[in-house]
């Protein structure tokens, strides 16, 4: 079954530093997501994107996060500025295709990228 | 606006025990609901959905009823296993608008031999 992967597994930086999370969503899909999630709890909605923009965001998405499709395969998540307060395992997902006027298949995610700020 | 709320845990059963973990939610429209599950070191999967009022999903022995009156999506199943241990998420989505899902905030389930 296609897989969701996201690299790295785990990324250290100091505060301050900029960091890129990569994912490469499942190649057919159409919805492209970034969740984060704090010490295991709570799931947090980061930011949407579709039709190479993005459709939603949260307010925890400030000026400090973007996100990138550069190529049509990899889909990215900077943060420019780390704080200590970004560490979290941050999740990658995709959704689609759009078969007979439905998503066919569930929202799928990737095993996530742990960053640890420092 | 959309919300879940879900019993928070940890949740500690005997093996073969009985299992309900409560989740309501509260939304504009009619929307899909779903249970995720996650294991130790690795993202959430699916377990199972429903996409309109009183369908019933299921999948690996577990089962949740949509139930529109009461606004819940209860997770449950008849006899637990060690293997079942893992987080649970209780999730909705809009209808027609996926720029979204929402989870509640998990809950643990430790299965003891």
């Amino acid at each position: 079954e296609p897989e969701v992967t996201q690299t790295p597994s785990h990324q250290v930086t100091q505060m301050g530093q900029e960091v890129i999370l990569r994912c490469v969503p499942i190649s057919n899909h159409l919805y492209f997501y970034w969740y984060r999630q704090i010490l295991g709890q709570k799931v947090e909605f980061l930011v949407s994107f579709y039709n190479n923009e993005i459709s939603e965001k949260s307010e925890i998405f400030d000026d400090q996060f973007s996100v990138e499709r550069p190529d049509g395969s990899n889909f990215t998540l900077k943060i420019r500025s780390t704080k200590l307060e970004d560490s979290a395992m941050y999740f990658c997902a995709s959704l689609g295709p759009w078969i007979e006027g439905s998503y066919n298949s569930p929202l799928h995610f990737g095993n996530g990228t742990r960053l640890t700020v420092t | 606006g959309n919300s879940v709320t879900q019993m928070e845990g940890p949740v500690t059963l005997s093996e073969e025990a009985f299992l309900t973990i409560n989740c309501t939610y509260t939304a504009t429209g009619y929307p899909s609901l779903f249970w995720y599950v996650q294991y130790p070191g690795e993202g959430l999967q699916l377990l199972l959905k429903a996409t309109k009022a009183d369908d019933k999903g299921s999948n690996k022995g577990f089962e949740a009823t949509y139930r529109k009156e009461t606004t819940s999506f209860h997770l449950e199943k008849g006899s637990v296993q060690v293997s079942d241990s893992a987080v649970y998420f209780c999730a909705l989505s809009e209808r027609y608008n996926f720029n979204k899902f929402y989870f509640g905030s998990g809950t643990k389930l430790n299965v003891k031999p």
